[in-house]
């Protein structure tokens, strides 16, 4: 199993330019989450989902969206990047359990200009 | 709303132990998670608490006291890889296992 795999690994936007980050997980896993991640700092939640065609909100959702229509894949788009988007990307997924653990991709490291 | 705080340093030598708190304020609480996070790497899960007490793997232990809105993260016989940020995370009331992720724990592990 690859787990959850994310692209790309690094990306450089001018500001107002738009983007997908890819995520894709293989281990069936009914939730799928979107953090960011500023330098020295934990992770916030952007958009979360808890199955195919269901999304919801997390803390930071503002700039971004996402959809879910396959249990695999979980895309975050960002429209009119600004400079504040500057952030470690991470998707992470986990099975439906009581306090489940979040399997992690390795990021994406994305700069705005 | 939710509020978590942990040292944001711990220097501790190889062979030793050492000890990482984590105090929170939420409403709706349901667990406390930890992950270890090596620089430029991605997180991976530690442990989960839902109820007072320790929990044991191996190295790691970790304690929860939902009275006292507290856990802490202990690692025994430090290495020098386990040099990294430790966070902890509330999960959150509401459905699809949310978490709230502290600010974390950089850990140096010296000789």
């Amino acid at each position: 199993n690859a787990g959850v795999t994310q692209t790309p690994k690094f990306r450089i936007l001018k500001i107002g330019q738009s983007m997908t980050l890819q995520c894709t997980q293989d281990m069936n896993h009914n939730y799928m989450y979107w953090y960011r991640q500023d330098p020295g700092m934990g992770l916030k939640l952007i958009y979360y989902s808890v199955g195919a065609g269901i999304t919801d909100k997390g803390e930071v959702p503002n700039g971004y969206n996402v959809s879910r229509s396959t249990t695999e894949d979980f895309p975050l788009r960002l429209e009119l990047a600004a400079p504040s988007q500057t952030s470690v990307y991470f998707c992470a997924s986990s099975y439906k359990g009581e306090g489940a653990e979040q399997f992690f991709g390795p990021g994406t490291r994305l700069t705005v200009l | 709303g939710q509020s978590l705080e942990q040292p944001s340093e711990v220097t501790a030598v190889e062979g030793a132990i050492v000890q990482m708190n984590c105090t929170y304020q939420t409403s709706g609480f349901y667990g406390l998670s930890w992950y270890q996070q090596h620089d430029g790497g991605a997180p991976t899960f530690l442990s989960y608490n839902a109820l007072d007490g320790l929990e044991e793997t191996g190295r790691f232990s970790s304690f929860l006291s939902r009275s006292d809105s507290y856990g802490y993260l202990l690692l025994q016989e430090l290495q020098m890889k386990d040099s990294a940020s430790y966070f902890c995370a509330v999960r959150r009331a509401g459905g699809g296992n949310k978490l709230t992720f502290g600010t974390g724990t950089q850990l140096k592990v010296e000789l």
